[in-house]
């Protein structure tokens, strides 16, 4: 049972225009999510996360977006650069699961100079 | 402040043998996640452990255990491995105090089973 679903496994955006990352929950629980981002031979790195109590949160060119009844969340990159090709992974927990995060499968992004 | 390091690097294993992946999180780290990733799959969680104690537990079979020092180094063991154990083992560390913090992972473990 996938939790956390990301349905687009690759994306590809031209250098300067936005990308879009997608990622749907179907656990009523979570009520924080974070998005990873994954280059080839290293391991994940944080890059953004949202608390339920909020619908947006920003970070320089990265934005979270949060939709509670939809159980749907977005990463939006704007502008895109060459170094942000990598796998996106998006994930989630809930109060009292600790570090019990789950991920979601990973959008590979391509930003195309 | 070094980062959190996981050996060996690569390891190549048959059916039915066992194997323990190490992973030394960052310093003043006392939570450790171990994941699998596989392809198609992203990452799967298999255990959490806090100060020596197991906090959280995936849906994986009892075959796969882990536990943690008082340094808060932390093993993980595999035992009877099948082929379908080939994966990316992903360890991660973070202070583990506050929900939703975030982890810090390291590079992985390449696990080949033949």
């Amino acid at each position: 049972d996938q939790q956390v679903k990301q349905n687009s496994p690759s994306l590809s955006v031209q250098e300067g225009r936005i990308s879009i990352l997608n990622c749907d929950y179907t656990n009523s629980m979570f009520d924080y999510f974070l998005w990873y981002k994954k280059y080839p031979a290293e391991g994940p790195t944080f890059l953004i996360s949202i608390s339920s109590i909020k619908d947006k949160n920003e970070d320089g060119r990265f934005t979270v977006f949060l939709n509670k009844s939809a159980k749907h969340l977005s990463l939006h990159i704007v502008p895109s650069q060459p170094g942000d090709s990598a796998v996106y992974f998006c994930a989630a927990n809930y109060a009292g699961g600790y570090q019990k995060v789950t991920f979601g499968t990973g959008t590979k992004l391509q930003v195309i100079p | 402040k070094a980062g959190v390091t996981q050996t060996p690097r690569y390891l190549i294993k048959t059916r039915g043998q066992q194997v323990t992946l190490s992973c030394s999180p960052i310093s003043g780290h006392r939570s450790v996640s171990w994941y699998q990733q596989t392809p198609g799959q992203g990452l799967q969680f298999l255990f959490e452990y806090f100060s020596e104690t197991q906090r959280n537990k995936g849906n994986f079979p009892g075959r796969f255990s882990g536990r943690q020092f008082s340094n808060s180094r932390s093993e993980m063991n595999v035992s009877t491995l099948e082929l379908g154990d080939s994966a990316l083992y992903l360890c991660a560390s973070s202070l583990g105090v506050i929900q939703g913090g975030w982890q810090f992972f390291g590079p992985g473990t390449r696990l080949t089973v033949l």
